[in-house]
């Protein structure tokens, strides 16, 4: 059983398009993360939300919409992509807010052409 | 100084060897820190958690040096699949999301 499960892996789309990733964890916590790790592997919080509640939203742009339905799932909306949007990245979730054991998903690899 | 800074290497080393990779962090009011592991392609993984001087698992320590404001991770007896990148990972304060280093690779060779 995959404990953080983000969809897809890959995605290889055009400047311009809209595309989501959805990120889904069966480990009861009440917390989850976007992060994003660039060419450099530096590994960025974007967002945090704890029981569907946004928590924390690092200056991202507001072409990125985070969405979570319940607290079991944190999606993650991109409007307009650019190329500087190519990185990989990861879903997390954590029991509590400011736990410091955080569950990775296994990342998705975004390439924008 | 950054919030947290690590020497990206790599460290090359052979198999047996020691090794010893540091982390220097700027908030000094931090009570814990960490070491997650990310191997090629994958999701971070945490390794070890620091709260007071120091702690040990294993053939891992790590070790906390608040009045100089950085921690260290050694590895001993280092093996093969110890080859990944550490990260060094500070809470900035309360309750907000930790804070990734850039990470030290580390290739164990044989």
């Amino acid at each position: 059983d995959t404990a953080v499960s983000q969809t897809p892996k890959y995605l290889v789309t055009q400047m311009g398009n809209d595309k989501s990733i959805k990120c889904e964890q069966n480990l009861g916590h009440d917390t989850m993360y976007w992060y994003k790790q660039d060419s450099k592997k530096f590994l960025k919080i974007m967002f945090s939300y704890n029981n569907k509640e946004l928590i924390i939203n690092e200056t991202v742009p507001n072409r990125f919409s985070p969405k979570s339905p319940d607290k079991a799932h944190l999606n993650l909306h991109i409007n307009s992509l650019e190329l500087g949007d190519s990185a990989v990245y990861f879903c997390a979730s954590s029991q509590v807010r400011g736990d410091e054991k955080l569950f990775f998903g296994s990342g998705t690899q975004l390439s924008v052409l | 100084r950054k919030e947290v800074e690590q020497d990206p290497g790599p460290f090359n080393v052979p198999e047996g060897a020691t090794v010893a990779f540091n982390c220097t962090y700027s908030n000094s009011a931090s009570q814990s820190f960490f070491w997650y592991r990310q191997d090629c392609r994958k999701e971070p993984k945490l390794l070890m958690s620091v709260y007071s001087s120091g702690n040990e698992d294993g053939r891992f320590t790590a070790q906390l040096n608040r009045a100089s404001q950085y921690i260290s991770l050694l590895i001993r007896d280092s093996k093969l699949s110890d080859s990944a990148t550490y990260l060094c990972v500070v809470p900035r304060s309360g309750n907000t999301p930790l804070v990734f280093g850039k990470g030290t690779r580390l290739s164990v060779i044989a």
